[in-house]
């Protein structure tokens, strides 16, 4: 599966759009790229997944650029709640399920 | 979506002793079930893949003997951490596919913290 990049840290102002960007210059054609958070001692949260094509959920909207080597989820009204880590995972569907988590974002929403 | 649930949420035990962590998906079956530890401020590590019927297959550096799997049922693994020593004291996650949904993301239970005394 293709290494992604993100940011170790982030902070967001309540109410604001939270952007967090992921880097996945060798992904492949067949690669997807997912989206995962994990709030403090809890499991991770599925959020969204997209091959090419933006999508967007009641949870969140992911940018993918046209070469597909980076995008962005994009949190449109963060609230304290949002407070995070966000992982940022690419893979193959279909293969397995299994998902390599790389260290991920810290977003800190504050009032 | 879809729910995982693991249990115990927490367990404190001694030395030596072996613990079994249950891992189920309550709404859905599963033939592949993920375990994955996570020490304070790092990221899951996978450690192993539950297959249902078969044996599991172990990342590279996790001890199968140590942590044993079973996944007796389509859903239900249990992961066993046996001779426990302070060391092995962390965050343990499962996760599961459905598998009447061949491209589905996978779901997380709430995980299980281990301390070891």
């Amino acid at each position: 599966d293709a290494k992604t990049t993100q940011p170790t840290s982030m902070d967001c102002a309540e109410g604001r759009a939270a952007n967090l960007p992921c880097n996945h210059s060798t992904i492949s054609g067949n690669e997807y790229v997912y989206w995962y958070r994990q709030i403090h001692s809890q499991g991770p949260q599925y959020i969204i997944h997209g091959l090419k094509n933006n999508e967007t959920n009641e949870m969140a909207s992911l940018i993918i650029t046209e070469d597909r080597k980076s995008s962005t989820l994009i949190l449109p009204h963060a609230t304290l709640r949002d407070t995070a880590v966000y992982y940022c995972i690419v893979r193959v569907r279909n293969q397995g399920g299994k998902l390599i988590f790389g260290q991920g974002t810290e977003l800190s929403v504050k009032p | 979506g879809a729910v995982v649930s693991q249990h115990p949420s927490w367990v404190i035990c001694k030395s030596g002793t072996s613990v079994k962590i249950e891992c189920r998906s309550l709404d859905f079956q599963a033939t592949t079930m993920f375990w994955y530890r996570q020490f304070p401020k790092q990221s899951l590590m996978l450690m192993a893949t539950s297959n249902e019927g078969s044996k599991a297959t172990y990342e590279q550096g996790v001890e199968k003997d140590k942590f044993l799997i079973n996944h007796a049922s389509l859903t239900l693994s249990t992961l066993t951490v046996t001779s426990a020593h302070p060391e092995d004291s962390s965050f343990y996650i499962c996760s599961a596919r459905d598998r009447d949904r061949g491209d589905a993301e996978a779901f997380f239970g709430q995980g299980t913290r281990l301390t070891v005394v």
